[in-house]
């Protein structure tokens, strides 16, 4: 079965770090890229970034550029998004998707991860 | 980038058939043929019902299309029922380095 399996909630205070992870099975995972999504209480999907696993080629919405970091570790067929200090702002749930290989859809969600910052 | 532009709400009636909008620009919506709508339950995560404008991922009900003319695209579910219920997204395809699609606000469809 394709899936992506996300990391556990957070609850985290402001100014501390975190961490978030998406991992994905069933799937070559090098070969498809792995989006972020951001959907903060009550409100609409934002895409926050995109990276391709094969060479960690990542591109970020002009939005999220220098507030979050996407990574990568292959050998784990891991994704990865990163703050290095919290807001209060950033409470919200976090998905990771894939992208189909295709189309430009994202035929893949993990189940998404909620943070909390307070 | 901004975000495409949907109705924030609509509603009908078991059996009847509603259509959701989603307006672009000539950069998105009007320029690619890569327009995707996502149905999310509360409390679950999206699901992909419709990419390329008109089709459908396997497993995904006909009663489900999509259309699209010009900055504007479409979605149609025919046949309502109560479990359609759901907050819709679409997206598209924009011509940039730095950022694949972006989302349109949500439309939430009321069954009633």
């Amino acid at each position: 079965e394709v899936q992506l399996v996300q990391s556990g909630g957070e609850l985290k205070k402001p100014g501390e770090s975190l961490k978030i992870s998406c991992e994905g099975s069933g799937y070559s995972f090098t070969n498809y890229w792995i989006a972020w999504v951001r959907q903060m209480p009550g409100k609409g999907l934002e895409l926050m970034g995109i990276i391709y696993p094969g060479d960690s080629d990542t591109r970020y919405s002009p939005s999220f550029q220098g507030q979050v970091t996407i990574s990568v570790d292959r050998s784990i067929r891991t994704a990865y998004v990163e703050w290095s200090s919290l807001k209060a702002s950033d409470t919200a749930i976090y998905y990771c998707a894939r992208k189909a290989s295709s189309h430009y859809g994202l035929d893949v969600w993990g189940q998404g991860t909620t943070v909390t910052v307070s | 980038q901004s975000a495409l532009t949907q109705p924030a709400s609509v509603s009908g009636s078991p059996g009847q058939s509603i259509t959701i909008s989603c307006t672009g620009t000539s950069i998105d919506v009007g320029l690619f043929d890569y327009v995707s709508w996502y149905q999310q339950v509360p409390g679950k995560s999206p699901k992909l019902i419709i990419y390329d404008v008109n089709n459908r991922p396997s497993g995904v009900s006909n009663r489900f299309s999509g259309s699209k003319s010009g900055n504007t695209a479409s979605l149609t579910i025919s046949g309502l029922q109560s479990e359609d219920e759901a907050e819709y997204y679409c997206s598209s395809y924009i011509n940039s380095n730095t950022l694949f699609v972006v989302f349109g606000g949500g439309t939430k469809l009321t069954v009633l």
